[in-house]
């Protein structure tokens, strides 16, 4: 079945220091992938719709310069949290998007820690 | 604007049946998943509808009234591993996933 590799699996970072987090469809292309961001007892919220070779589509509130997306190929897109800090701290799942209805297959997730 | 509701939290017993309702108000309906999800993972997939009626998968199924905005996730036979949390997802008319909060499920010997 798709799988989607998402690493690392938890990082822990300085306060103002830059993170990056990688999202690979390892069996399949996935033209579109999602970025969420969750946090504890609470749904999923998305960050941004990122489509390869062109700009991510960020959702209202998010910001764009801070989290920066990168969709550089059909099975990589890249979400980087720059000058992070502790509200930053959160648990970050991609999701790409495949053929097929139930075409939605999640990353692993990202335990993020800014301290 | 766009809402899914979903019980926060249910506690049923090992062995015994429990049903987590949805019910949502969307832009448009492209259909309804529902995903798993345990503490600090990612949601993996369960089920998903887009006629009315029922679905059935194991102990697993999954119900859709389309005209009364409604659906549910029946597990049966419940296992102490189906202790997680139960997100209902609709795809809206932009084919975007809306989330429910997500139902937290406790499962008691």
């Amino acid at each position: 079945g798709a799988v989607v590799s998402q690493h690392p699996s938890w990082v822990i970072c300085k306060s103002g220091t830059s993170v990056k987090i990688e999202c690979r469809s390892l069996d399949f292309q996935a033209t579109t992938m999602f970025w969420y961001r969750q946090f504890p007892k609470q749904s999923l919220m998305l960050m941004a719709t990122s489509n390869e070779g062109s700009k991510a589509t960020y959702e209202q509130g998010v910001e764009k310069d801070k989290f920066l997306i990168n969709h550089a190929s059909l099975t990589l897109s890249t979400l980087t949290v720059t000058s992070a800090h502790p509200e930053d701290s959160s648990f970050y799942i991609c999701s790409a998007k495949r053929q097929g209805i139930d075409g939605y297959t999640f990353g692993s997730g990202t335990r993020l820690t800014v301290v | 604007g766009q809402n899914i509701d979903q019980p926060t939290e249910m506690t049923a017993t090992e062995g015994a049946i429990v049903q987590i309702n949805c019910t949502y108000q969307t832009s448009g309906f492209n259909g309804l998943f529902w995903y798993q999800q345990h503490a600090g993972e990612a949601p993996t997939f369960l089920s998903y509808n887009v006629l009315d009626g029922l679905e059935e998968k194991g102990r697993f199924s999954s119900f859709l009234s389309r005209s009364k905005g409604y659906s549910y996730l029946l597990l049966k036979e419940l296992q102490m591993k189906d202790s997680a949390s139960y997100l209902c997802a609709v795809l809206d008319s932009n084919y975007q996933l809306i989330w429910g909060a997500g139902t937290k499920l406790i499962i008691k010997p």
